[in-house]
C-alpha cells in the first residue's frame, strides 16, 4: 500500500507569485482533501475533491482553486501569493463510501514561506 | 459554528503519571470526534475515533454529549508518547471535512 505523498517539500515564493503544489493520494483511496496548517494552529479544510470535482470548500479566496486528475492525484493552486499564506500544506486521501469513509490519511506536507 | 478547543498548548507530566489532553466542541448535530497524532518528523497520523471505542496505544477517549467533551486519556504516560496532539470534529455528509483544535503539545519527562 502506497502512502500519500506530497511535492515539493520546501518553496520559496515572493508575494504576488502563483505556486502549484501537488499530491498523490493512498493507494485505493479517490477523494482528497487540502488543509492549510498555520504555525501554532491546526490544520485548516480548504477544500476536497472527488470525482474531479470540487466537493466542499471551507473559508478560503478563490485565489485558491484545485484540480483533481483521473488517477486521483491532485493540485493546489494559489494565486496572488500574500505573507499569510506561508504555511504547512497538507493533503488527505479518504475513500468516499468506503466503511471508513471518514478516515482520512494525511501526507507529509509542503511548507510554503512567502516573502 | 462548528469548533474545537483545546485550553492547553503544552502538557508536560513525568513518565508514569496519568494523562489527561483535553478536548472541548461545539456542534449542533451529531459529530463524529478524533484524536490525530503527530510525533516529530512525522506525518499526522489517527490515533482513535470515538466510534470504534478502542484503545490504542493505551489511549481512551470517552464522547460526552452533555458537556460536549472528548477527552484523552492515558494512565500511565511513556517517553515515546511525547507528541503533539490534536482533537479533531467531522460531521460527515457528502464533505468528511476535518475541523481541528490548536493541538496540544504533551512533553513526557523521564
Amino acid at each position: 500500500e502506497t502512502g500519500v505523498t506530497q511535492s515539493p517539500t520546501h518553496l520559496i515564493k515572493t508575494r504576488g507569485q502563483q505556486v502549484t503544489l501537488r499530491c498523490s493520494s493512498q493507494s485505493g483511496h479517490n477523494t482528497v482533501s487540502w488543509y492549510q496548517q498555520a504555525l501554532g494552529q491546526g490544520p485548516q479544510f480548504i477544500f476536497q475533491y472527488y470525482r474531479e470535482e470540487e466537493n466542499g470548500r471551507g473559508n478560503f479566496p478563490p485565489r485558491f482553486s484545485g484540480l483533481q486528475f483521473p488517477n486521483y492525484s491532485s493540485e493546489l493552486n494559489v494565486n496572488a501569493l500574500e505573507l499569510d499564506d506561508s504555511a504547512l500544506y497538507l493533503c488527505a486521501s479518504s475513500l468516499f463510501g468506503g466503511s471508513l469513509y471518514n478516515e482520512q490519511f494525511f501526507g507529509p506536507g509542503t511548507r510554503l514561506t512567502v516573502l | 459554528a462548528q469548533r474545537v478547543s483545546q485550553p492547553e498548548k503544552l502538557l508536560s507530566v513525568f513518565k508514569g503519571a496519568p494523562v489527561e489532553l483535553k478536548c472541548n466542541y461545539s456542534y449542533s448535530g451529531s459529530p463524529e470526534l478524533f484524536w490525530y497524532v503527530q510525533y516529530s518528523r512525522q506525518r499526522l497520523q489517527l490515533l482513535l475515533r470515538h466510534i470504534s471505542r478502542e484503545s490504542i496505544k493505551g489511549f481512551t477517549a470517552d464522547l460526552n454529549k452533555g458537556e460536549t467533551s472528548f477527552h484523552l486519556k492515558k494512565p500511565f504516560a511513556q517517553e515515546e508518547d511525547s507528541a503533539m496532539y490534536y482533537c479533531a470534529l467531522s460531521h460527515g455528509g457528502a464533505t468528511n471535512k476535518l475541523i481541528f483544535g490548536t493541538g496540544t503539545l504533551l512533553a513526557v519527562q523521564p
